[in-house]
């Protein structure tokens, strides 16, 4: 059973340009959740969709946005890129939308090198 | 944010000892805690979880301790390997309709064969 995926693993980016970071869950997880990870700030919540909804945000500008499509596949979006938002960005999944004792899963991130 | 990663606190182990990972937790209606291993480059990798209305968990080679009244969560590795080296972090989730992790700031450990 394939992990959490996600693309593209590595990628530079300029000053002012946005950025599209992709996440396919586990099959048949339907909740899918983000984060930043940074040597500074530790792994922070970005925002968790479950069944095309967004549940939850965590305290990112608005500059940060994603979705989740109907097959659970998820994207975010990271527009006008600052150099602090170089960052691993990671993906993680789980079956129900609930902390019912169901595991959540992360992927192996996208690190993102903002110049 | 909410969570603060500023110093990675260390701990370093001889090959073939136990060790124990320690960490708190902010919110008292946590109700549901996972511990995660994160090695150089790639994602955190689920070890265990406990639930809130349990105080032990045992799982291979590892086991979850939870204190409740000072909201304190700790983690033993039996015969520490040099695999075993990473990054462990504990995370807790808030209960609810939520699947949100707020994570601690993590504790390195240092295998030496």
């Amino acid at each position: 059973k394939a992990g959490v995926t996600q693309t593209p693993r590595y990628l530079i980016k300029t000053r002012g340009q946005q950025v599209t970071l992709s996440c396919s869950p586990i099959s048949g997880h339907r909740s899918v959740s983000w984060y930043q990870q940074t040597p500074g700030q530790g792994l922070q919540f970005l925002f968790e969709y479950f069944s095309e909804t967004q549940r939850n945000k965590g305290n990112f500008p608005g500059r940060f946005s994603g979705r989740q499509f109907s097959n659970s596949r998820s994207e975010m979006n990271v527009s006008t890129l600052e150099l602090g938002d170089s960052a691993l960005y990671l993906c993680a999944s789980s079956l129900v939308g609930t902390s019912s004792g169901n595991t959540i899963y992360f992927g192996e991130g996208s690190w993102l090198t903002v110049v | 944010g909410e969570s603060v990663g500023l110093h990675l606190p260390t701990l370093s182990v001889q090959e073939g000892d136990n060790s124990i990972i320690n960490c708190a937790y902010s919110n008292s209606a946590s109700d549901y805690f996972i511990w995660y291993k994160q090695e150089s480059g790639k994602g955190p990798q689920f070890i265990i979880d406990i639930r809130s209305n349990m105080d032990k968990r045992q799982g291979q080679r590892v086991t979850v301790l939870l204190n409740k009244t000072v909201k304190h969560l700790s983690l033993q590795i039996a015969a520490t390997q040099p695999g075993d080296s990473a990054v462990y972090f504990c995370a807790e989730n808030y209960g609810g309709a939520t699947n949100k992790l707020i994570f601690g700031t993590g504790t390195l450990l240092a295998v030496q064969p």
